[in-house]
């Protein structure tokens, strides 16, 4: 089973719609991550949590929200997406005692009409 | 925020050749990650260094912190190595991810 998971996988949306990707993971790490991809460009931080009670903003944060409802789950939350919302979007996890090494989820691609 | 250019932005090669993938930083770092992303889209790590060399079969990565350049090397190619990869020097709590060399290795 993998370590770092997401659902759902696919996701197609209207604009204005509310949206939530979830993000669970068996790896025991603190540190959790969203990031998202779009074609060009790296991947970008929108927010990231390195324990239950921290939730910090990343560069993109805006238009997103996230919940880490327990160590094993981290989501994100598209309040009322929007068509430059369309992107992969993925989960990362990270051990502060190896560096941070990121390990990702297999991703969402998300597709706000 | 760190700016990161990686070169080339494509690479084809024969199979058996010896690849190199550079990576330059603006700004100082703790450590850098070295990622592979397969063509279907997921991403998994290869090195995490902080100084030096590390090498993982074929793979070899490099990192020289004072001139902000790190090298991925594969060594013997080959057409399943083909996948685009990334480098994201880590600056305070954060990631910054270059676009991605994008690698062909031809049989």
């Amino acid at each position: 089973d993998a370590d770092v998971t997401q659902t759902p996988r696919n996701r197609i949306t209207k604009t204005g719609k509310r949206i939530m990707l979830e993000c669970s993971q068996t790896k025991g790490h603190d540190r959790m991550y969203w990031y998202r991809q779009d074609p060009g460009l790296g991947l970008r931080l929108i927010y990231y949590s390195f324990d239950v009670k921290d939730i910090n903003k990343g560069e993109i944060s805006d238009g997103y929200s996230v919940s880490r409802q327990a160590q094993a789950k981290f989501s994100l939350s598209l309040e009322s997406a929007i068509p430059n919302q369309t992107a992969l979007y993925f989960c990362a996890t990270s051990d502060r005692l190896a560096l941070d090494e990121q390990f990702f989820g297999p991703g969402t691609r998300l597709t706000v009409l | 925020k760190n700016e990161v250019e990686q070169s080339p932005q494509n690479l084809t090669a024969q199979e058996g050749e010896f690849i190199t993938i550079n990576c330059s930083y603006s700004v100082g770092i703790s450590a850098l990650h070295w990622l592979q992303q397969h063509p279907g889209g997921g991403i998994v790590s290869l090195f995490m260094l902080s100084s030096g060399k590390k090498k993982h079969g074929r793979l070899i990565a490099t990192i020289n912190i004072q001139e902000k350049h790190s090298s991925l090397h594969i060594t013997a190619s080959h057409p399943r190595d083909s996948a685009v990869y990334i480098c994201a020097p880590l600056t305070g709590n954060q990631f910054y991810f270059g676009t991605g060399t994008s690698l062909t290795v031809i049989p």
